[in-house]
């Protein structure tokens, strides 16, 4: 059972527009998402984050959008740079009805990045 | 500084050797994690220490074993492995184990393969 999806396995955007990539997710405690990058051999670099009492946050070019009705958030990189080219994981933590976190990290599949100059 | 050390880069091993990876962090985080990473896929947490102390285990092979001998080292004790536990191998810390946000930092990783 997957509960962070990231349906586009690849994206491909040209060097100064926008690259948008989604992720949806099922589980309804999941209260915290954040988006890594990941270059080849390495490991995955921490980008941006949300808190589900949001429902936007920005970091210089990227900007997560939440939509908590709708069990979907993105990740806007504007404008988007040959560098920029790598896998993007969604992943978010969830926490019990008393407000604890589990502790873990759910990660989708992974979208490959690839922007051309 | 949101670094994650980890050695060695890359290690082959035999099915019979023994071997350790290592990973420090110097952010004065309380919480440490290892993570298998196949390629194409994502992550798989494999341990957690909060505080020193184990606090997740999930159902890692006792192939693998981590000791965490102080709050900014953290090792993974490889013993007898198989050719299908090749991977990349990545350490996570986060300021706390549960707490208040749960962003992770990794370090590079250790590329294994067992031969």
């Amino acid at each position: 059972d997957q509960q962070v999806k990231q349906n586009s396995p690849s994206l491909s955007v040209q060097e100064g527009r926008i690259s948008i990539l989604n992720c949806d997710y099922t589980n309804s405690m999941f209260d915290y998402f954040l988006w890594y990058k990941k270059y080849p051999a390495e490991g995955p670099t921490f980008l941006i984050s949300i808190s589900s009492i949001k429902d936007k946050n920005e970091d210089g070019r990227f900007t997560v959008f939440l939509n908590k009705s709708a069990k979907h958030l993105s990740l806007h990189i504007v404008p988007s740079q040959p560098g920029d080219s790598a896998v993007y994981f969604c992943a978010a933590s969830a926490r019990d009805a008393g407000g604890t976190s589990y502790g873990k990290l759910t990660f989708g599949q992974g979208t490959i990045l690839t922007v051309h100059p | 500084d949101t670094e994650v050390t980890q050695t060695p880069k890359h290690l082959v091993m035999g099915m019979t050797n023994k071997k350790s990876l290592k990973c420090e962090q110097h952010m004065g985080h309380r919480a440490m994690y290892w993570y298998k990473q196949k390629a194409k896929k994502p992550p798989e947490l494999m341990f957690v220490y909060s505080y020193e102390k184990l606090s997740i285990n999930e159902s890692v092979p006792s192939r693998f074993s981590p000791e965490c001998p102080n709050s900014s080292l953290l090792n993974l004790h490889l013993h007898a492995l198989q050719p299908e536990d090749s991977a990349l191998y990545l350490c996570a810390s986060s300021q706390e184990w549960a707490g208040s946000t749960d962003t992770q930092y990794f370090g590079p990783g250790t590329r294994l393969t067992v031969l």
